[in-house]
């Protein structure tokens, strides 16, 4: 079956601009998470949904970072006004439920920052 | 503060070798743990967990790894590495109750030489 996909791949923005990362999880699955992975880290926790809500925020980084779930499905992460180091990869992943459920990954987002 | 220490950040072993990747947490809770995979060009996927019960589990491919409370680790294991096994580990925590978070480790590379 499908596995989790995400979109852009690779995305090369200038400083100051916003950007937009989309995810598009396992269907039926209710948990979905996303990361971030710099040179040499890491998976850093940003985000966690469970359906549309999402009661773990406690990994943004900044409030120039956000995100949201329509549908229980798609999720995008949005950074506003993008800096240098913001440059990483954004990992999603779903999975059928919090704390212990296995986690499916996608194939990430490569975000830099010019 | 909630941490996942891999000391081992570059692994090289000839096939055949034995594994022995460390993995140690900090956390005063109960924790499931998780290893995950990520060979190269692909996407992470997971290699082994533990939730309870016997603290000796098996994975795929031939990894088991050791909950050893006491010590707060978590030390994946294989007898005999294969070519095929060179990719990079990463050490997981999930605790069990009071957050949603997934804490991973920087993760190792291993690399396996034919």
């Amino acid at each position: 079956g499908a596995g989790v996909s995400q979109s852009p791949s690779n995305k090369v923005t200038e400083k100051g601009k916003d950007v937009e990362l989309r995810c598009d999880p396992i269907s039926g699955h209710t948990a979905l998470y996303w990361y971030r992975q710099s040179l040499g880290q890491g998976l850093e926790f940003l985000i966690y949904f469970q359906g549309n809500s999402a009661p773990d925020k406690s990994g943004l980084p900044s409030d120039r970072f956000s995100a949201e779930r329509t549908g229980g499905s798609v999720s995008t992460l949005t950074i506003q006004r993008t800096q240098q180091e913001d440059s990483a990869v954004y990992l999603c992943a779903s999975s059928e439920g919090p704390q212990g459920y296995e986690q499916y990954f996608g194939p990430g987002t490569r975000l830099t920052v010019t | 503060a909630q941490s996942v220490s891999q000391h081992n950040h570059h692994v090289i072993l000839s096939e055949a070798a034995s594994l022995e990747l460390g993995c140690n947490y900090s956390y005063g809770g109960t924790v499931n743990l998780f290893w995950y995979v990520q060979y190269p060009g692909q996407h992470l996927q997971l290699l082994l967990k533990y939730f309870s019960g016997d603290p000796l589990v098996k994975g795929i491919k031939g990894f088991e790894a050791e909950f050893i409370k006491s010590k707060f680790s978590f030390n994946l294991r294989k007898p005999s590495v294969q070519w095929s096994d060179t990719a990079e580990y990463f050490c997981a925590v999930s605790p069990t109750s009071g957050t949603y978070k997934y804490i991973f480790g920087t993760g190792t590379r291993l690399k396996v030489l034919a």
